[in-house]
């Protein structure tokens, strides 16, 4: 899993600012899940992407919450008009055909 | 919708036990499951990979074992260690493109 990189591992931002994360998967994966992980709970599901294509967002919020997957560059999520109860760890894993996930470190956002 | 239960919630053992750690799932129509551990602060790090037809999982000191029929995986340690402590998390895919993810273990093994 060092593979999945993820940046930046700590964003401080006020309420109303926008807050990108990126993720680059590993070599050669195209396929990555974003999740969001609560103090005290599990990882829950936001989207999956395959490169230039959204395959399934059942777990984004309707509202203010994107992502993309370019087909050059990392993926990015991208939460507009920050509230506190937007922070968490925002984890991104990339996913091979097996089935298997690989974890980046994850970033963990703080909104002031 | 699946439901997944990692019990029991925290776990303290002293060095050298052998454990177990619990996983439930409530729909066994999945397609694999697979074990993490997760240091505080950390990403999590794939142990284990079970895929639906396979009954268990080996690696070094870590069995998986995966009952679908029941919707249960254990996790076993074997001679448990302080660098084994951690947070451990079973996830389920699903047979669409959902991951489902407990809420972990809390394992401390004391030397």
């Amino acid at each position: 899993n060092a593979g999945v990189m993820q940046n930046p591992r700590h964003l401080v931002r006020r309420r109303g600012q926008e807050a990108r994360l990126r993720c680059s998967p590993m070599k050669g994966h195209s396929h990555v899940y974003w999740y969001r992980q609560l103090p005290e709970e599990g990882l829950k599901f936001m989207v999956y992407l395959q490169k230039e294509n959204i395959i399934d967002e059942s777990g984004m919020p309707k509202e203010r919450f994107s992502a993309e997957f370019p087909k050059e560059g990392p993926s990015i999520l991208r939460i507009q008009q920050v509230v506190r109860g937007d922070s968490a760890a925002y984890f991104c894993a990339s996913f091979t055909v097996a089935g298997e996930q690989f974890f980046g470190p994850g970033t963990r956002l703080t909104v002031l | 919708k699946q439901e997944v239960t990692q019990i029991p919630a925290a776990l303290s053992v002293p060095e050298g036990e052998n454990l177990v750690l619990n996983c439930s799932f409530t729909d066994s129509a999945i397609y694999n499951l697979q074990w993490f551990r997760q240091d505080p602060g950390k990403g999590l790090t794939s142990l284990l990979l079970i895929q639906s037809s396979q009954r268990e999982q080996t690696s070094g000191r870590l069995n998986a074992s995966l009952d679908k029929s029941s919707g249960r995986s254990t996790l076993y340690i074997a001679a448990s260690q302080p660098g084994d402590s951690a947070t451990y998390l079973c996830a389920v895919k699903d047979t669409g493109n959902q991951f489902y993810f407990g809420t972990g273990t809390s394992l401390t093994v004391i030397p």
